[in-house]
């Protein structure tokens, strides 16, 4: 079974300044997707950040970007001109590969509790 | 389209009672997945349906949960004879498949059930 560890159950940053949250996964499939969700305070989840497995490149979003070490099993999460806007939960996310007939459910990390420091 | 919405967002209830929680996905999308989250916890999964057919439903789904999709639109998820362990973020997302495969799962606000 696969499994999603965050070792950080807080994290603190100052208005601006970078920061990176870590999390690691275990499982013996190729093909997959590594998600970051953030949850702020009583509001939805909303997705950050996704990566396939398969493609190298690390992927980008604004001031959001991974570092996908596939052979480490490691997807940290890298937060740069870190906004008051940001703090939240931020949860890392596993899912197998979905072609038709896959489960396709997310497997969750306990999650990173982000606060920003004006 | 609004999203996923889910109704309602909070319920207190009494252990032994039933409670039932909606969720309206996406209106294209035809995969609907319920999880449950509790304080300090990332969601778990529940159980998921494609179009109306419930495919899987985890361990965690006892025997006093059930769920059901009717032609596909919303879902509904039961809890009967509610107990204090039941307390937890009930959450709904849903996605789309294609040829491409899954889409993203789009979450839903959730349902926050207490039960004193």
């Amino acid at each position: 079974a696969q499994t999603v560890t965050q070792s950080q159950p807080e994290m603190s940053v100052q208005e601006a300044e970078t920061v990176t949250l870590s999390c690691t996964y275990d499982t013996s499939e190729s093909d997959y997707y590594l998600f970051w969700y953030k949850q702020p305070p009583s509001r939805q989840m909303i997705l950050v950040i996704r990566q396939e497995a398969y493609k190298q490149q690390n992927a980008t979003e604004n001031r959001f970007s991974v570092n996908f070490q596939k052979a480490a099993k490691s997807f940290s999460l890298k937060i740069s001109d870190s906004q008051l806007g940001d703090a939240a939960m931020y949860f890392c996310a596993y899912r197998s590969a979905g072609y038709g007939g896959s489960q396709g459910n997310l497997i969750f990390g306990k999650g990173t509790k982000l606060s920003v420091k004006p | 389209d609004t999203g996923v919405s889910q109704d309602p967002r909070h319920k207190i209830t009494k252990r032994g009672q039933n409670v039932t929680f909606r969720c309206d996905p996406i209106s294209e999308h035809n995969r609907l997945y319920w999880y449950r989250q509790t304080l300090g916890q990332g969601p778990e999964f529940l159980t998921y349906f494609q179009n109306e057919a419930q495919l899987e439903k985890s361990r965690l789904l006892s025997d006093r949960f059930s769920a059901e999709r009717p032609k596909g639109s919303f879902s509904t998820l039961e809890i009967q004879r509610t107990e204090q362990g039941d307390s937890a973020m009930y959450l709904c997302a849903s996605s789309a498949t294609g040829t491409g495969g899954l889409s993203e799962q789009y979450f839903g606000p959730g349902t926050r059930l207490t039960v004193t």
